[in-house]
């Protein structure tokens, strides 16, 4: 089983600030199965970006995704308030796990 | 527009089976390439894959589950279901069904991510 470590646990900035978020695998992933999402308190978790980088459908382009093998990056650029939510990555692999989260907060 | 519900009881007594049930509305849980996912979050806590039922009907469970989890399908009423025996508190937690859809194409298969997912139900195993 790949796991998948997030850094870091939290990250607090301001509006019009840059957030960039890490995800580490254990094991090469590829990059067609790394995929991101948004989580708010309350609601099920939104799909952000499949495929290392690409956008899902209605996700602005100021979100993006980056990296391969085992050193995977979430930005997201111009922070909003409505951007304040937990982050997770996810790799498919035999059997799909998700990295533990990074807490975004904005000031 | 896919959509996912789900429903079944909120509580479970310890020891016994817990049963959810999958409505989806706006497609087909036969279309192909679709893979029809249940996902669980422990209270304040992360992300555990459970498993899937595929479009052609095969499954395939998370491997420190298996011994212990089923999802099946009812083709005619556009449902998939879960199924989770001999429960524990460790088995409380949110309980979402999830489409995960895939592209083929010349044979290779790309993932598209979880999407849509639905709202999600409690499930609390308790006397």
């Amino acid at each position: 089983e790949i796991e998948l470590t997030q850094s870091p646990d939290t990250l607090s900035l301001s509006p019009g600030e840059r957030a960039t978020l890490s995800c580490r695998a254990s094991r090469t992933v590829k990059n067609i199965y790394l995929s991101w999402y948004q989580q708010k308190p309350g609601q099920a978790p939104r799909l952000l970006i499949y495929g290392a980088s690409n956008r899902a459908s209605g996700i602005p382009d100021r979100i993006s995704g980056g990296g391969s093998g085992t050193d995977f990056t979430l930005s997201i650029n111009r922070l909003e308030p409505e951007d304040s939510a937990v982050y997770y990555c996810q790799q498919y692999g035999s059997s799909p796990t998700f990295g533990g989260g990074t807490k975004v907060e904005i000031k | 527009q896919v959509q996912l519900q789900e429903s079944g009881p909120g509580l479970v007594k310890p020891s016994q089976t817990l049963s959810l049930t999958c409505t989806v509305s706006g497609g087909s849980i036969t279309s192909d390439n679709d893979y029809w996912t249940w996902i669980r979050q422990h209270p304040g806590k992360g992300l555990e894959w459970i498993g899937f039922i595929s479009y052609t009907g095969s499954t395939y469970y998370n491997p420190s589950l298996k011994s212990r989890v089923t999802i099946s399908a009812d083709t005619s009423k556009n449902q998939f279901s879960l199924k989770l025996d001999s429960v524990t508190a460790a088995d409380t937690a949110v309980y979402y069904c999830v489409r995960d859809s895939r592209t083929s194409i010349s044979g290779v298969v790309t993932p598209n991510g979880f999407d849509p997912w639905g709202l999600g139900t409690l499930v609390t195993v308790s006397s």
